[in-house]
């Protein structure tokens, strides 16, 4: 099955700073991978996602990046507002798989004022 | 638009009793459904899927179970609930088994 290990799973970062968060799968036939925010006593949100036909995806602070010839992919987050605080989960979804997606073990951003 | 609603937004309950949580779609037909649960500071752990009424496949053997008696409506029971039931029980929909998207969660704690 499909293996997704995220890093770090703590960040600090200073309020606008950009702020990186790493993932790694293990199944070459992994073809979409999604990006949650999870705040406090919340649901995870998606906030961008990026198929494997695509290096590269942004969404104004927000950006997502792909190599699948490494089997990794990043969350790139600029300009950090204390709003970005958060735990931040990434996933990888099995082509032909009804199942699920793996989740990674998620990261604990802090913006610091 | 697509709405999930999770109810009830938190629950306190005794070990060994009985556990009844519900999930509802609005706004879409046919949708993969799941029931996730994470542990306080965790990961999301899968529990249970469905891609149709009446069709639910376990990931984590436990005293879990899940129904789904129509095509927009989850629901997750125990019998006899454990202390190591508590937790942030999470439902999700997807169309295309990639997107996945999730409810506001219950809170249950078990004493």
């Amino acid at each position: 099955g499909e293996n997704v290990e995220q890093h770090p799973s703590t960040l600090s970062v200073q309020e606008g700073d950009s702020a990186v968060i790493k993932c790694t799968y293990s199944d070459s036939a992994s073809n979409y991978f999604p990006w949650y925010k999870q705040e406090l006593g919340k649901g995870p949100q998606l906030i961008i996602d990026i198929r494997s036909n695509v290096g590269e995806k942004k969404d104004q602070r927000i950006a997502v990046t792909l190599n699948k010839t490494a089997k990794h992919f990043s969350l790139h987050i600029t300009e950090t507002q204390p709003e970005d605080s958060a735990v931040y989960f990434c996933a990888a979804h099995l082509s032909g798989s009804a199942r699920q997606l793996t989740f990674g073990s998620g990261t604990q951003l802090t913006v610091l004022p | 638009s697509q709405t999930i609603h999770q109810w009830p937004a938190t629950l306190v309950q005794p070990v060994g009793s009985p556990l009844s949580l519900e999930c509802t779609v609005e706004g879409t037909s046919n949708p993969n459904l799941y029931w996730y649960r994470q542990a306080a500071g965790r990961g999301l752990q899968l529990l249970f899927y469905s891609v149709g009424i009446g069709q639910i496949s376990s990931e984590v053997p436990q005293n879990l179970s899940a129904s789904r008696p129509q095509d927009r409506q989850f629901i997750l029971s125990s019998k006899k609930l454990l202390l190591s039931d508590s937790g942030f029980y999470l439902c999700a929909w997807s169309l295309r088994a990639d997107t996945q998207y999730f409810g506001p969660g219950t809170r249950l704690t078990v004493l």
